[in-house]
């Protein structure tokens, strides 16, 4: 199994650029999360999806869309890339009936210039 | 959603024990208590989860009094390769889904 797996690995934007930043999990798992680490930092919960079907904000959402395409697979997308969301993106996924048990992946490392 | 406390900063030598305290004073009812550990470049792992008392796994124990308004991870024995940053974080199941909190972390050094 290969876990949580993110694409792409680094990313660099110009302000205004789009683009979607993809997560797939082959756990089963119906939770899925995206979170923001900027440096020195915790991380920040922007969306998450407690099922197919379902989204809902987290902390930091504006700037950000996301689809739960299906079980599988959660997708990110920046609409008009601006410097302040310059940081590394993580998916989560988590398996129902616990708590916060959350599985990530690798990460992205986006830069907008 | 509670919000954590943690120390900034820790600093340890190999073989001792470590205790990381968090604060969590408006810990909900339903809300389990996760510690992660996160090394440089890497999202953070799963260490130990508990909700009341103690928990003990073959990494780590977690003692959570009975007010639940705070917990403790103990590490034993620590080594060079368990420096790293160690998030508490409280939440549960809210309406439509799971709510979480990573604060800012405990940096943990462990010096030869």
């Amino acid at each position: 199994n290969a876990g949580v797996t993110q694409t792409p690995k680094f990313q660099v934007l110009k302000t205004g650029q789009s683009m979607t930043l993809q997560c797939a999990q082959d756990m089963n798992h119906n939770s899925m999360y995206w979170y923001r680490q900027d440096p020195g930092m915790g991380l920040r919960l922007i969306y998450y999806s407690a099922s197919e079907g379902t989204t809902d904000k987290g902390e930091v959402p504006n700037g950000y869309n996301v689809s739960r395409l299906n079980k599988r697979e959660f997708s990110l997308r920046l609409e008009s890339a601006a410097p302040s969301q310059t940081s590394v993106y993580f998916c989560a996924s988590s398996s129902p009936g616990t708590y916060n048990e959350q599985f990530f992946g690798p990460g992205t490392r986006l830069t907008v210039l | 959603l509670a919000k954590t406390t943690q120390p900034i900063s820790m600093d340890s030598y190999e073989g001792q024990e470590v205790n990381i305290t968090c604060s969590h004073n408006n810990i909900a009812t339903n809300d389990y208590i996760t510690w992660y550990q996160q090394f440089p470049s890497q999202g953070p792992r799963f260490i130990i989860q508990g909700y009341k008392t103690k928990v003990t796994n073959e990494v780590a124990s977690l003692f959570i009094p009975a007010d639940r308004k705070s917990s403790t991870l103990s590490l034993p024995r620590v080594s060079l390769s368990d420096t790293a940053v160690y998030y508490c974080l409280v939440g549960g199941q809210g309406t439509g889904g799971f709510k979480t909190i990573f604060g800012a972390g405990t940096r943990l050094f462990v010096k030869a």
